[in-house]
C-alpha cells in the first residue's frame, strides 16, 4: 500500500528544545515537502526536496530544517522551537512528473506540534 | 494580495445538491491546477489535477480551469454527506515546482 508516514501524530514541547519529526514513503518518489497549515492561512510549504541531497526553501523556511541523505526519508528540524511554530505539519511526496494521474502524490496524516 | 483566494465558506448544502467551489489566483505563470479533499484529522487527498485551461471530469467531480479569466472551479454533483470536508484548491507552475495553496472551503453536506 502506497503511503506517507509522519512521526510522532502529536508532540507537546517547551521553548528550545530540539525535536525531529520524521518523514517516510515508500513509492520511491523524487519529491517530498514539508508544510504547515494554520487556520486561514491554508498550507504553506517550508522546505521541499527534489532528490537525494537537493533540497530548497519553500514560502516559510526559517526557524527549520531538513536532510535528505535517503530518497525514502525526508526529516524535518527545529532546532529551538518557538510558540509561533505551533501547527499542523504535512510531509508529502509525489513524482517529479505527474502526467495525468492523482496516484502520484500522497501526504502523509499530520503532525499537530505545540510549542509551550 | 494571496496568489490564490479561496472562500473559506463554511458551504453547507442539501444532500443530492450540485456543489461550486471556486478560486482565484493572480499569477499568469500557473499552469497547473488542483483540488484536494481534507477530512477532519486527515492529510490532504488530490482529487482532481488539471493542466492548463478546460474541463475534466471524474465520476460526480468536474474541475473547471478558466486562465483567461485566472480562475478555476470544482462541481460536485449529487452531493453527499460523505464529501463534507475542507476541498483545497493548489496551483503551480510545472511538474516538480511548488504548489501554491488556497486557504480552503469546508463543505457540509445536510442528509
Amino acid at each position: 500500500e502506497a503511503q506517507v508516514t509522519q512521526n510522532p501524530r502529536y508532540l507537546i514541547t517547551v521553548t528550545g528544545k530540539k525535536l525531529t519529526v520524521t518523514c517516510s514513503q515508500n513509492m520511491n518518489h523524487e519529491y517530498m515537502s514539508w508544510y504547515r497549515q494554520d487556520p486561514g492561512l491554508g498550507l504553506r510549504q517550508i522546505y521541499y526536496s527534489m532528490n537525494v541531497e537537493v533540497t530548497d526553501k519553500g514560502d516559510v523556511p526559517e526557524g527549520y530544517k531538513v536532510s535528505r541523505k535517503e530518497k525514502r526519508n525526508f526529516p524535518l528540524i527545529l532546532e529551538s522551537p518557538s510558540p509561533n511554530q505551533t501547527s499542523l505539519y504535512f510531509c508529502a511526496s509525489s513524482s517529479l512528473v505527474m502526467g495525468d494521474s492523482t496516484d502520484t502524490q500522497y501526504f502523509g496524516p499530520g503532525t499537530r506540534l505545540t510549542v509551550l | 494580495q494571496k496568489e490564490v483566494e479561496q472562500d473559506p465558506g463554511p458551504l453547507s448544502v442539501p444532500e443530492g445538491a450540485i456543489v461550486s467551489l471556486n478560486c482565484t489566483y493572480s499569477n499568469s505563470a500557473f499552469q497547473y491546477f488542483m483540488w484536494y479533499r481534507q477530512y477532519s484529522r486527515k492529510g490532504p487527498e488530490l482529487l482532481m489535477y488539471t493542466y492548463s485551461s478546460g474541463n475534466k471530469e471524474d465520476g460526480r467531480f468536474t474541475a473547471q480551469v478558466d486562465k483567461s479569466s485566472k480562475y478555476i472551479s470544482l462541481f460536485i454533483r449529487d452531493s453527499q454527506p460523505s464529501d463534507s470536508a475542507t476541498y483545497l484548491c493548489a496551483m503551480s507552475y510545472g511538474d516538480g515546482n511548488k504548489l501554491v495553496f488556497g486557504a480552503g472551503t469546508i463543505l457540509r453536506v445536510k442528509s
